[in-house]
């Protein structure tokens, strides 16, 4: 099964702060996603790509930047922390156009 | 946008006993996959079907064919380890493969 891996696992910023998040995999996939998941709900698409150096936006991109560095790896940049961006966040990736998507272990970040 | 309807939020179960969660789309869908969440917040991925029906073990989904409208998920001989989170996500028949998750259901399984 396709490996993606998030860094850090956990985070804690407060409001003002620059963080970013990391994802990898290594698994020659094309296709690289950034979800977040708060309480209680499902997961909301942020940002996605579909290769290295493309970038297209998700349903909540608001307060995000993301960039897409080499096939691997896509990060997801915080700029301006804010509380209500406190939050599970899961980066996922698959190879072809329709496929099953495979996803990381989740990054846990807490705005103060 | 594409809408995922996930019922029911929240289900307990006795051990042993069957069940079935269901995911309604608002549109034509091209694919659907399940998903359990643990207690530490891990995805663990359950199914993924563009069509028909796929079992493992105790698990067995399937997803809508003719109209593509709706996925379920039965549970046979629920387990303590079943408890958890269940989500279904679905990819719409655009040009991409974005993927809609529901509300997810809150599964307990009791002795």
């Amino acid at each position: 099964e396709a490996a993606v891996t998030q860094s850090p696992r956990n985070k804690v910023t407060v409001t003002g702060g620059n963080v970013t998040l990391s994802c990898r995999q290594t698994n020659s996939h094309n296709y690289m996603y950034w979800y977040r998941q708060d309480t209680g709900h499902g997961l909301r698409l942020i940002h996605y790509s579909y290769g290295a150096g493309n970038l297209q936006i998700g349903d909540v991109p608001d307060g995000y930047k993301a960039t897409r560095t080499t096939q691997e790896d896509f990060f997801l940049l915080l700029e301006l922390a804010s509380p209500s961006q406190t939050s599970l966040y899961f980066c996922a990736s698959h190879r072809d156009t329709y496929a099953e998507q495979f996803f990381g272990p989740g990054t846990r970040l807490t705005v103060l | 946008g594409d809408q995922v309807e996930q019922s029911p939020s929240a289900l307990s179960l006795h051990e042993g006993t069957d069940s079935a969660l269901r995911c309604n789309f608002t549109t034509t869908m091209r694919s659907v996959q399940w998903f359990r969440q643990n207690s530490r917040g891990s995805l663990i991925s359950l199914f993924y079907l563009a069509s028909g029906t796929k079992e493992n073990g105790r698990l067995k989904s399937a997803f809508d064919s003719k109209e593509r409208r709706y996925s379920t998920l039965h549970i046979r001989d629920a387990q303590l380890e079943d408890s958890g989170t269940y989500f279904c996500a679905a990819a719409g028949t655009g040009g991409n493969n974005k993927l809609t998750f529901g509300q997810g259901t809150v599964l307990s399984v009791i002795p």
